[in-house]
């Protein structure tokens, strides 16, 4: 499958292929962490989350990994498909004394799945 | 069970005016959160509301502003509009206030506004 070391901004795929979308966090306070898929016209979607006392969190087709250590997050997407075509944002909470508890949100990447 | 409803979706207004944005959260969130969308700068945290106080606040100046009436509905405001306020305005809503929602925010589908 397709993977990025680094977040760029666009990722094409195959269908059927795995998909990896990077993101690297700012915060090393941060302990709540959340990806969203945003369709065209659409606002954001949850789905997947994962708290830093966990590395890795499993849901349907998809897995999401935490290294704290180096503030780096992925999603891994099993067997894409084109309606997994969007743009996939990362998003931290601070943790509850840290100043702000909005959602900080990464750079988008931008998926496409061809057939 | 009706989603975050922003209205309204398309909005046109020319520099200088205001403009009022009106979310419904889903029902019995009491948590509104408001987000500006733009290409170049992604998502950037507007202001929560929680219980009709303005619990927490982004960078964005002034001009900016928002409220949340009883039933949990939120309004935000720009006024003397700039070119720069072009943007894809979200709505999000949780039950509680953000640190107790496991599953983050609902999100609306935006209302795009366009300055000329």
């Amino acid at each position: 499958g397709e993977s990025v070391g680094l977040h760029l901004p666009t990722l094409s795929v195959q269908e059927g292929d795995n998909s990896i979308i990077n993101c690297a966090y700012s915060n090393s306070a941060s302990d709540y962490f959340i990806w969203y898929k945003q369709e065209s016209g659409k606002g954001p979607q949850f789905i997947i989350d994962i708290r830093s006392n966990m590395d890795k969190r499993q849901g349907q087709r998809v897995t999401v990994l935490l290294n704290k250590t180096v503030k780096h997050l992925s999603l891994q997407i099993a067997a894409t498909q084109p309606g997994d075509s969007a743009v996939y944002f990362c998003a931290e909470y601070p943790r509850k004394d840290q100043a702000g508890t909005a959602l900080i949100f990464g750079k988008g990447t931008t998926l496409s799945v061809s057939s | 069970k009706a989603g975050v409803t922003q209205t309204p979706r398309y909005l046109i207004k020319t520099r200088g005016q205001q403009v009022t944005l009106s979310c419904s959260p889903i029902s019995g969130h009491r948590s509104v959160s408001w987000y500006q969308q733009t290409p170049g700068q992604g998502l950037q945290f507007l202001f929560e509301y929680f219980s009709e106080t303005q619990r927490n606040k982004g960078n964005f100046p002034g001009r900016f502003s928002g409220r949340q009436f009883s039933n949990s509905r939120s309004e935000m405001n720009v006024s003397t509009l700039e070119l720069g306020d072009s943007a894809l305005y979200l709505c999000a809503s949780s039950l509680t206030a953000l640190r107790a929602a496991n599953y983050g925010y609902t999100f609306g589908s935006g209302t795009r506004l366009t300055v000329v």
